[in-house]
């Protein structure tokens, strides 16, 4: 079946600009993961969806990131006012709950300029 | 917090070489271990895992054991392909509450040459 799907592939935005980033996560997987992985940094974790319970939002490294998770399903991660430092592959990943594998999506990478 | 260390790389072997990959980590409670492999061009996969103590997990030839008593889980094949060149990434799930999120370690890249 489908996996996870992550749009667009990569990104290029300027210093300042708003960007989106939408995650289709497998189909009736309830739990769903945001990570970035930055050179030097490594992965670091973000922000977590379960089913319809309020996000887990500790990861998020400001104000200028925020998601939301529509109908259980997509999921977009929006970056306001981008900075260089946001320069990035980001990761979603699904799982069927809390505790199941996380099944990774290719990643959007996110340049800016 | 929690945390993972693991052996910085590059590493390159010849083909046929033992490969170990070590990799330790902090954590309260019980965590879940796991190691994942990010093959060129491709994502993240699941390659073992392993959550308490003792267990071996396993997968295509590759080996780690979740060794309580040293907070360790390295990775080891006995007999390296030029097809296992990938970023390995040792990471843990602390299993007390809702949020089983990943916290990674910075990836070893792993090249075999023939």
């Amino acid at each position: 079946g489908a996996g996870v799907s992550q749009s667009p592939s990569n990104k290029v935005t300027e210093k300042g600009k708003d960007v989106e980033l939408r995650c289709d996560p497998i189909s009736g997987h309830t739990a769903l993961y945001w990570y970035r992985q930055s050179l030097g940094q490594g992965l670091e974790f973000l922000i977590y969806f379960q089913g319809n319970s309020a996000p887990d939002k500790s990861g998020l490294p400001s104000d200028r990131f925020s998601a939301e998770r529509t109908g259980g399903s997509v999921s977009t991660l929006t970056i306001q006012r981008t900075q260089q430092e946001d320069s990035a592959v980001y990761l979603c990943a699904s799982g069927q709950g809390a505790g199941y594998e996380q099944f990774f999506g290719p990643g959007t990478r996110l340049t800016v300029l | 917090g929690d945390s993972v260390t693991q052996m910085e790389g590059p590493v390159t072997l010849s083909e046929e070489a033992f490969l170990t990959i070590n990799c330790t980590y902090t954590a309260t409670g019980y965590p879940s271990l796991f190691w994942y492999v990010q093959y060129p061009g491709e994502g993240l996969q699941l390659l073992l895992k392993a959550t308490k103590a003792d267990d071996k997990g396993s997968n295509k030839g590759f080996e780690a054991t979740y060794r309580k008593e040293t907070t360790s889980f390295h990775l080891e094949k006995g007999s390296v392909q030029v097809s296992d060149s990938a970023v390995y990434f040792c990471a843990l799930s602390n299993n007390a509450g809702n949020n089983r999120k990943l916290i990674w370690g910075l990836g070893t890249s792993l090249a075999v040459n023939p």
